[in-house]
């Protein structure tokens, strides 16, 4: 695709219930990256993709955060038992090998009442 | 990755220049600047980046002083949609394949 891509947009969810995040990144690009940004705030490192090297968790804010990237593109971020702190925007980006300019995409607003 | 500083916010007349500075006294010598922007309730934006030579393209200008312990971006003519949040950042580059951190940035308000 033209650019990096995340769905849903949206997301209400209720707490203690799982979400999938989904992001699909440039073509070619193998460093993948996500982010979440609470209202007001600053963008929060989560997790980092980089070819098929171990990703780098140490953003994740606790277990019930997880990602994963098959086959080296597509990646989905799992919350389990949501809880009402998790409402942010989670946002994607990625880049080709990892040291040249990151493109974001739109994000996911997430919403746990 | 070294920290950077940056003022909190900044105004800009529509049609003047804007120049956002940026602090990063810690950098080492394989550390690159870079600098984004997030308009608001989007994703943030890639704007340039440098090294240590003056880099310029179609949407600013970066200048980095001779020591590389600070630079300033430069908007040459700041529009209304220029107005953002504006993120400098410090990072190795060159296939070392690390993650961006982002700090608070400068909130650029463009007035007519």
């Amino acid at each position: 695709g033209a650019g990096v891509s995340q769905s849903p947009s949206n997301k209400v969810t209720e707490k203690g219930k799982d979400v999938e995040l989904r992001c699909d990144p440039i073509s070619g690009h193998t460093a993948l990256y996500w982010y979440r940004q609470s209202l007001g705030q600053g963008l929060e490192f989560l997790i980092y993709f980089q070819g098929n090297s171990a990703p780098d968790k140490s953003g994740l804010p606790s277990d019930r955060f997880s990602a994963e990237r098959t086959g080296g593109s597509v990646s989905t971020l799992t919350i389990q038992r949501t809880q009402q702190e998790d409402s942010a925007v989670y946002l994607c980006a990625s880049s080709f090998q990892g040291n040249t300019e990151a493109f974001f995409g739109q994000g996911t607003r997430l919403t746990v009442v | 990755d070294a920290k950077t500083t940056q003022p909190t916010s900044m105004d800009c007349a529509e049609g003047r220049a804007a120049n956002l500075p940026c602090n990063h006294s810690t950098i080492s010598g394989n550390e690159y600047v870079y600098w984004y922007r997030q308009i608001h309730s989007q994703g943030p934006q890639y704007i340039i980046h440098g090294l240590k030579n003056n880099e310029t393209n179609e949407m600013a200008s970066l200048i980095i002083t001779e020591d590389r312990k600070s630079s300033t971006l430069i908007l040459p003519h700041a529009t209304l949609r220029d107005t953002a949040v504006y993120y400098c950042i410090v990072r190795v580059g060159l296939n070392a394949g690390n993650m961006l951190t982002f700090g608070g940035g400068t909130r650029l308000m463009v007035k007519p």
